[in-house]
């Protein structure tokens, strides 16, 4: 059973803190992901990452930045966080088989910024 | 980069009537399709996914169906049941590496 697990459930942080948000998964996925999800808006993806150290940038990657140091863990990092990024945050890993498969998500990260 | 589409955005439907959303996508080289039910508080989980080489999936009372000449795909449920009220989100994907949700759809089943 995947499991994919998000550092905090709920973060308060300040205008202009740096922020770490972090995401551990325990089934060797190769590809991780990190999403915002706003209402009426979706989930639009921020950052993913296909291999240990390779990253990419997706929809809205303004204002974040990523790690990937270790194929279980995948980071996202908010340099100075600002009141838009109040948001709630998923990550998301699945297997690089052919042709696309299931993605796995955490339990999400609610921030709030002050 | 790929724009998917998703309508309506709220669905209310009484119990045991069928429930259809649908999507568009724009990039034609988007070869796998899932599509992702949340619950309230809970996190986005896969209830059935298509690929490109296929028409049309069914798992039990969920069907998907795609268009590829269209660019089109569609969530069927039949007999809808209160435990499926739920936001439901398709996506569109290349291969999996990078994946465009939809802005999903809000359905109520009502008793």
């Amino acid at each position: 059973d995947v499991k994919v697990t998000q550092s905090s459930r709920y973060l308060v942080k300040r205008t202009g803190e740096k922020v770490f948000l972090e995401c551990v998964q325990d089934m060797d996925h190769e590809n991780m992901f990190w999403y915002r999800q706003d209402p009426g808006l979706g989930l639009r993806l921020i950052y993913f990452s296909y291999d240990v150290k390779m990253k990419e940038k997706g929809d809205i990657p303004e204002g974040y930045s990523v790690s990937r140091e270790k194929k279980e863990r995948f980071s996202l990092i908010l340099e100075s966080a600002s009141t838009n990024q109040t948001s709630m945050y998923l990550c998301a890993s699945s297997s690089r088989l052919a042709g696309g498969t299931e993605q796995f998500f955490g339990p999400g990260t609610r921030l709030t910024v002050l | 980069g790929e724009n998917v589409e998703q309508h309506p955005s709220t669905l209310s439907v009484q119990e045991g009537d069928s429930a259809v959303i649908k999507c568009t996508y724009s990039d034609s080289a988007s070869n796998y399709f899932p599509w992702y039910k949340q619950e309230l508080g809970k996190r986005p989980q896969l209830i059935i996914d298509i690929r490109s080489n296929v028409g049309e999936k069914k798992d039990q009372r969920i069907a998907v169906t795609l268009n590829k000449t269209a660019k089109h795909f569609s969530l069927h449920i039949t007999e809808t049941q209160p435990e499926d009220s739920a936001v439901y989100f398709c996506a569109a994907s290349i291969s999996g590496n990078q994946f465009y949700f939809g802005t999903g759809t809000s359905l109520t089943v009502i008793p």
